[in-house]
């Protein structure tokens, strides 16, 4: 079974911190994918990777960027979190753009 | 932007009723999944049509594809209260260089 991990749950930070997300696929995926859900406006694509230090912008880039070092994990930063990024993270993996997206268990972030 | 808009919103049904929800789109499509999200996870997928096909089945699930009115249906039969969960659709465009978007997602409650 393909296993999507993200590195938290739930996190806690200050405005202004910056902040990493962190997120490990075990199935050789090419690619991998970062979306924030947001009650009534659903998932929205922030970036994606389609090979190792490859990336493009999604929908919503602004205020994050991306490193995927190692083919298996993709981070998400969020150089100076603001009140407004308080949402529900989701990572994605698959082989093609349009197959099957395998998703991690989501981290909500919450910025006071 | 938007592609897919699912409809209801939200559906309240009985368990062993059937639950339909319904996908519409706006351009050409390579192919549409369903994903199901229990409260506060990650999507788990459920099925991937492609646009050469009009119907397809997964034990109680059913997904028919109409690429003449854009629309796709996701019937649930012999509901139970574990199928409690968001539903979203997933289309693939085949206009260009692009990745899955993502619906707004039917909340589905099912009572015992």
């Amino acid at each position: 079974d393909v296993k999507v991990t993200q590195s938290s749950r739930y996190l806690v930070k200050r405005t202004g911190e910056k902040v990493f997300l962190e997120c490990v696929q075990d199935m050789d995926h090419e690619n991998m994918f970062w979306y924030r859900q947001d009650p009534g406006l659903g998932l929205r694509l922030i970036y994606f990777s389609y090979d190792v230090k490859m990336k493009e912008k999604g929908d919503i880039p602004e205020g994050y960027s991306v490193s995927r070092e190692k083919k298996e994990r993709f981070s998400l930063i969020l150089e100076s979190a603001s009140t407004n990024q308080t949402s529900m993270y989701l990572c994605a993996s698959s082989y093609g753009f349009q197959e099957t997206q395998y998703f991690g268990p989501g981290t909500r972030l919450l910025v006071l | 932007s938007q592609q897919g808009e699912e409809d209801p919103q939200a559906l309240s049904i009985q368990e062993g009723e059937n639950a339909t929800m319904n996908c519409s789109y706006k351009t050409s499509i390579n192919n549409l999944q369903w994903y199901r999200q229990n409260s506060g996870r990650g999507l788990v997928h459920l099925i991937l049509i492609r646009s050469n096909e009009r119907e397809k089945h997964s034990g109680r699930l059913r997904v028919t594809l109409d690429t003449s009115k854009k629309s796709s249906s996701l019937l649930i039969t012999a509901s139970r209260a574990a199928d409690t969960a968001s539903y979203f659709c997933a289309t693939g465009s085949n206009s260009g260089y692009s990745t899955l978007t993502f619906g707004k997602g039917t909340m589905l409650l099912v009572s015992p």
